[in-house]
Formats: structure tokens, sequence, C-alpha cells
């Protein structure tokens, strides 16, 4: 199977710093990764899409300078959360997909962020 | 926005079959129809997904209707870990946009 893993599993920050959210794709190489947060009791909310080499495509309404995206290699994207507030405490999910699985998402544990 | 509809909850007796239902009235030609699940703080778990045919893979079984404008997910022999929010998703080659999902209560 295709193991994607999330580092942190939790973090808490405190408000004005910034915290950084790893995506591994453990045993195959990901054409792309996507980013969401997923407030309690809600559904996912998609933050961006990020391609290998390439800047990020944000959805509306997200801040791309607050929500930094690096995707350096084929199997690892970071999420930084910059000057984090305590409205930023979310669940945040990586996902990943590879060329030949039809557009099969395959979705990281999710790591928990809590800032005071 | 999402464009499926599903119910926000279900309810389903351990052993028995679950049918999930789900509404997607403006599908295109291009889009399948995916199946996630969510138990309780994890990731998505991704279940099944279909274009036109009819799909069965260990987890379920996915029946779309002729015409693509609903479908309908079973899980033959619901057991407690099937505990979770189940999402049905219309998707390309491109990103996945979830919409509330149902969340279906296996009971004893």
């Amino acid at each position: 199977g295709a193991v994607v893993s999330q580092h942190p599993s939790w973090v808490i920050c405190k408000s004005g710093t910034s915290v950084k959210i790893e995506c591994r794709s453990l045993d195959f190489q990901a054409t792309t990764m996507f980013w969401y947060r997923q407030f309690p009791k809600q559904s996912l909310m998609l933050m961006a899409t990020s391609n290998e080499g390439s800047k990020a495509t944000y959805e509306q309404g997200v801040e791309k300078d607050k929500f930094l995206i690096n995707h350096a290699s084929l199997t690892l994207s970071t999420l930084t959360v910059t000057s984090a507030h305590p409205e930023d405490s979310s669940f945040y999910i990586c996902s990943a997909t590879r060329t030949s699985s039809n557009n099969e998402q395959f979705f990281g544990p999710g790591t928990r962020l809590t800032v005071l | 926005d999402a464009k499926t509809t599903q119910p926000p909850s279900m309810d389903c007796a351990e052993g028995r079959a679950a049918n999930l239902p789900c509404n997607h009235s403006t599908i295109s030609g291009n889009e399948y129809v995916y199946w996630y699940r969510q138990i309780h703080s994890q990731g998505p778990q991704y279940i099944i997904h279909g274009l036109k045919n009819n799909e069965t893979n260990e987890m379920a079984s996915l029946i779309i209707t002729e015409d693509r404008k609903s479908s309908t997910l079973i899980l033959p022999h619901a057991t407690l870990r099937d505990t979770a929010v189940y999402y049905c998703i219309l998707g390309g080659y491109n990103k996945l946009i979830f919409g509330a999902g149902t969340r279906l209560a296996v009971h004893p």
C-alpha cells in the first residue's frame, strides 16, 4: 500500500511563533500533495495543492504568506504556519497522489496544532 | 462547494449491510465518484471509486445509477470499526472537495 506520514502528530506552541509540519510519502513518489485543515466537527477544507518543484496553488481565502508550503522533493512537502494565533489551532492533514493511482489520494494521519 | 448531497447521519446494526446514499445530480461526464471515510481524529481512508460501472473491492461495493446522478456505497457486513464519517466526493485528475459526509454509527 501507499503510506503517508506526518510529523509531528501533535504540537503546542505559543502565539506568534511559527510551526512546521512535514508530510512524507514513504513508499512511493508523490506527484502532487495536498494540504487540508479540519476544525472540530467540520469537514476537511482544502488549503492548497502543491507539485514538486513548483509554487503551491492556494484555495480562495487561504493566505499564502501565512501558510508557507514547500515541496522540495517527490516524497516531502512541508507546511509552515507563520506567526500562529489561537484561531490557527486545527487538525492539519496532508495527502499525496501518484501517477498510477487513478487520482486516489493517500492521506496522512494528521497533525493537531494547538496555539496558546 | 461540495457537489454531493448525503444524509447527515445513519445507524446500522452490526453484521447488517450499511447502504449509504449520495446524490450528485450535477456530475459531469469525466468526473469519478470517490468514497472516503474518516474515523475520529484520523486522516481519511480511501474506500472505493467508480465512473459508470458498479465496483466492488474488499471493503465495499459501489452502485452508480445509469444516469450517474446518484450512487450508493454498500458495506456488506458492518462492524463496530466501520463507525466513521463517510464522504462521497466527485473528482477528476485534480483536487477533492469534501462535503459534510454521513456519520455512520454501527451499534451492537
